[in-house]
């Protein structure tokens, strides 16, 4: 049973399209993230769900729109995407309040 | 602001001890910590410290903090090819129990023969 699951794990696409990523937690965890890595392995917070309610939300091109169903979802869509869109996004939960985040495996987008 | 350092590469020996270094700039961090990323996978709690304590073991890990100079260190004894990893260290940042983690660049360690 995979605890934080993203989907999909690989995603290609050209430049302007609009494109979203789906994350699921079945930990029972009352806080979703979504983070950015891009190729040098940085790692930047850019939402943060609390029981489907914003709570953190970074500097982030509004073209990214987070969205929580339920406190077990969170998925991110991105519109009108540009190749600086390129990364790994993780998606992770927690406990309120914890810092301990467990991570999905990771969705690797490349705008061409 | 939110700046969390750390050296990027590290090549150690098999049966060597690793040190990896980080240093932080909130000082009212409750805990900080240690992630460990393999490759093609997401990042994963190694340990953490809590930041009125200034050393943590656990088994082959020792997590040393310094409040005065806000360093963190991460000492791997006996490291082996399966530590190969990229470490994170990570400290809390915010207030009314909604913090976010912010991360270092990550240290790649690379363990040799």
């Amino acid at each position: 049973d995979t605890a934080v699951s993203q989907t999909p794990k690989y995603l290609v696409t050209q430049m302007g399209n609009d494109k979203s990523i789906k994350c699921e937690q079945n930990l029972g965890h009352d806080t979703m993230y979504w983070y950015k890595q891009d190729s040098k392995k940085f790692l930047k917070i850019m939402f943060s769900y609390n029981n489907k309610e914003l709570i953190i939300n970074e500097t982030v091109p509004n073209r990214f729109s987070p969205k929580s169903p339920d406190k077990a979802h969170l998925n991110l869509h991105i519109n009108s995407l540009e190749l600086g869109d390129s990364a790994v996004y993780f998606c992770a939960s927690s406990p309120e309040g914890s810092g301990e985040l467990f991570f999905g495996e990771g969705s690797r987008l490349t705008v061409l | 602001g939110e700046d969390v350092e750390q050296s990027l590469f590290l090549s150690v020996r098999e049966g060597d001890s690793s040190v990896i270094n980080c240093t932080y700039t909130d000082s009212s961090s409750t805990y900080l910590y240690w992630y460990k990323q393999e490759p093609g996978a997401g990042l994963q709690l190694l340990t953490y410290i809590f930041s009125n304590m200034d050393m943590k073991q656990d088994q082959r890990l020792t997590v040393l903090l310094n409040k005065k100079d806000k360093h963190l260190s991460l000492r791997i004894a006996d490291t082996q090819t399966g530590d190969s990893a990229i470490y994170f260290c990570a400290e809390s940042w915010g207030s009314g129990g909604y913090n976010k983690l912010i991360f270092g660049a990550g240290t790649r360690l690379a363990v040799h023969p």
